[in-house]
């Protein structure tokens, strides 16, 4: 069974520029979660999809937003990069949503987005 | 709120040595408790978790984890260490409620020595 898939896996852009990020979850699965991943604030949670629709979302500014299509597949978007943005972005998939204990999560390798 | 707490950022031992990594969480509510491993350039692996049945949590890799209510703690153990646990080690709490929300520790480096 293929495992988590994340495109791109390293992006650079520019500082005020927006960046799209993919993930495409194990087949089954219907949960997609976010994290962004840095050296001075560890993993962060960004926010979880389940079945189209957001149903957790973290401290982040609006600028952070995702989206689940019928497929599971998700994206997620940053718009107006800042320098801080820069960091791994994980993605997670899970059978379903509703306890963290019940359902196993599985780590995409991540993005490595840089912002110049 | 939840939280994680990992002390030091880096831990080294010898192949064949006790590893023991450290977390204390902090929760107002009963906790979920994880350990995910990552190696370079790899995404999170989970380890093991607690989820209120056996205190003694066994893992993937030899790994074993405690859970202690009284000392709101989970630490990560492995009797001997083999040259492959070199990684980075992430322990995590989330609860009920929460969904798929993992709240996660700065994460501790372990290097190890032939």
């Amino acid at each position: 069974k293929a495992g988590v898939t994340q495109t791109p896996r390293y992006l650079i852009k520019t500082r005020g520029q927006q960046v799209t990020l993919s993930c495409s979850p194990i087949s089954g699965h219907r949960s997609v979660s976010w994290y962004q991943q840095t050296p001075g604030q560890g993993l962060q949670f960004l926010f979880e999809y389940f079945s189209e629709t957001q149903r957790n979302k973290g401290n982040f500014p609006g600028r952070f937003s995702g989206r689940q299509f019928s497929n599971s597949r998700s994206e997620m978007n940053v718009s107006t990069l800042e320098l801080g943005d820069s960091a791994l972005y994980l993605c997670a998939s899970s059978l379903g949503t509703g306890s963290a204990s019940y359902y196993e999560q599985y780590f995409g390798p991540g993005t490595r987005l840089t912002v110049t | 709120a939840q939280s994680v707490t990992q002390l030091g950022s880096h831990v080294s031992v010898s192949e064949g040595a006790l590893v023991l990594l450290r977390c204390n969480y902090s929760s107002s509510v009963p906790p979920y408790l994880f350990w995910y491993v990552q190696y370079p350039n790899q995404g999170l692996q989970l380890l093991l978790k607690y989820t209120s049945a056996a205190t003694l949590v066994k893992g993937i890799n030899g790994f074993e984890a405690e859970f202690k209510k009284s000392e709101t703690s989970f630490h990560l153990t492995k009797p001997s260490a083999h040259m492959s646990d070199a990684a980075e080690y992430f322990c995590a709490v989330s609860f009920i409620g929460a969904n798929s929300k993992l709240t996660f520790g700065k994460g501790i480096t372990l290097s190890v020595r032939p």
